[in-house]
């Protein structure tokens, strides 16, 4: 079993929808990342959570500790949101090295 | 535009050559991080070095070698090149080392054919 785990790994909405992608991990953490992947390869940190929520822009992301989950979600999605979004996790014992789910791919259609 | 910069941005080469990446941090991060991405193995940390030292280590091959240079860079050195080392090769940067947030760079994607 992965330590970090995403749900779902595919997901295809219609523009304007509200969506939810799902981060679980099963070891303590100090923080967790939400990285953006477009089709061209390059990634983008949407955001780094070590507690509660936080939002930019059409985005908000969770992260819930006890719970050991994390939610990114998408408002009015638009299909230029259209990538693999991932989680990320750094444990407290490992230094800075990142344990990276295995990421959602997202298709917005217009 | 993140700031990190790779170069170059797509290589093709043989087995059992050498290759060296280089990526250049944002202007003032002490930090760079190194990363893998391959089809099947996903997104691997490979290693992290902090103002010139080896901060940490993960799945990193011992073929594989990296270095950060007194101005900051860093060269990520691929030897005995295999087939399966063929991958996208993300190399990252950050000011503090361990909470802060990651900027990445566009990658290198390497071809071993």
């Amino acid at each position: 079993k992965n330590e970090v785990e995403q749900s779902p790994q595919n997901l295809t909405a219609q523009e304007g929808e509200f969506i939810t992608i799902n981060c679980s991990y099963s070891v303590g953490i100090s923080a967790l990342h939400w990285l953006q992947q477009h089709p061209g390869g390059g990634i983008v940190s949407l955001f780094m959570l070590s507690s509660g929520k936080k939002k930019h822009g059409r985005l908000i992301a969770t992260i819930n500790i006890q719970e050991k989950h994390s939610s990114l979600h998408i408002t009015a999605s638009h299909p230029r949101d259209s990538a693999v979004y991932i989680c990320a996790v750094i444990q407290p014992t490992s230094g800075s090295r990142l344990t990276f789910g295995e990421g959602t791919q997202l298709t917005v259609n217009p | 535009d993140s700031g990190v910069t790779q170069t170059p941005k797509h290589l093709i080469t043989a087995t059992g050559q050498r290759v060296t990446l280089r990526c250049s941090p944002r202007s003032g991060d002490l930090s760079v991080y190194w990363y893998q991405q391959s089809l099947d193995q996903g997104l691997q940390f490979l290693i992290q070095y902090y103002n010139g030292e080896e901060r940490a280590k993960g799945n990193i091959l011992e073929r594989f070698s990296a270095q950060q240079f007194p101005d900051l860079h860093s060269e990520l050195n691929l030897s005995s090149l295999e087939l399966g080392d063929s991958a996208l090769y993300f190399c990252a940067s950050s000011v503090p080392p361990n909470t802060g947030e990651l900027f990445f760079g566009e990658g290198s994607r390497l071809t071993v054919l």
